[in-house]
């Protein structure tokens, strides 16, 4: 059975700084790899996709790695804005033709202006 | 271009009460997933339709069913309510292609149960 871990489970950095979210995951047998955003109470919002055959994706700010092997993702978040604070997940896909996904139970961030 | 829309985003229910919560997925999608998120946890997959039909299924009872119909949009009915199923109730949807193609996965904003 997939499981997902996210740690820390809450984050705190000032505005500007740098910073990365863990993702690990126990079956390294997955499709691909989904980073979302979730601002308390709402919905969530799909940040990045890896396919499993990539390493990384980027959007803006946003770099997203893969691990496959060692089940590993980072979310990297450079220069950090007040903005940013949300709850990040991230979820796993399994092998083709199965799309459920598993998810972890997030990382709260708030970025302190 | 409307995203995924979900109804109603708030709902009060007491316990024994049947619900039902209705999806529209956005446009050019036709695979509705969804997903239970509990207060401070990650979404449970509950099934998944395409084609009208429920091609894949979570670990949740038969007290939850579904249907997708023609024009794609999808309802979640829940039979029989207990207090745990409270939660933010979302639904996603996929590009055309059906399950396994690649591509993001899609939700909207969730609709809210509480069940007293």
């Amino acid at each position: 059975k997939q499981e997902v871990t996210q740690i820390p489970a809450a984050l705190s950095v000032p505005e500007g700084e740098n910073l990365v979210l863990n993702c690990s995951f126990t079956d390294s047998a997955i499709y691909n790899l989904q980073w979302f955003r979730q601002d308390p109470g709402k919905g969530l919002t799909s940040l990045l996709l890896i396919q499993s055959s990539q390493r990384e994706q980027t959007s803006g700010r946003l770099n997203a790695s893969l691990d496959k092997s060692s089940g590993r993702s980072t979310l990297y978040i450079a220069a950090s804005q007040p903005g940013d604070s949300a709850t990040y997940l991230c979820a796993v896909s399994s092998v083709f033709g199965n799309e459920k996904l598993t998810f972890g139970t997030g990382t709260r961030l708030t970025i302190i202006p | 271009d409307a995203g995924v829309t979900q109804s109603p985003t708030h709902l009060i229910k007491t316990r024994g009460q049947q619900v039902t919560l209705r999806c529209s997925p956005k446009s050019g999608h036709d695979t509705v997933s969804w997903y239970q998120q509990a207060l401070g946890q990650g979404p449970q997959f509950i099934f998944q339709y395409y084609e009208e039909e429920e091609r894949q299924r979570g670990n949740f009872p038969d007290r939850f069913s579904g249907h997708q119909f023609p024009n794609y949009s999808s309802e979640l009915n829940v039979n029989a309510l207990l207090l745990g199923d409270s939660a933010l109730y979302l639904c996603a949807s996929r590009p055309q292609g059906g399950p396994g193609i690649a591509g993001e996965l899609f939700f909207g904003e969730g609709s809210r149960l509480t069940v007293l």
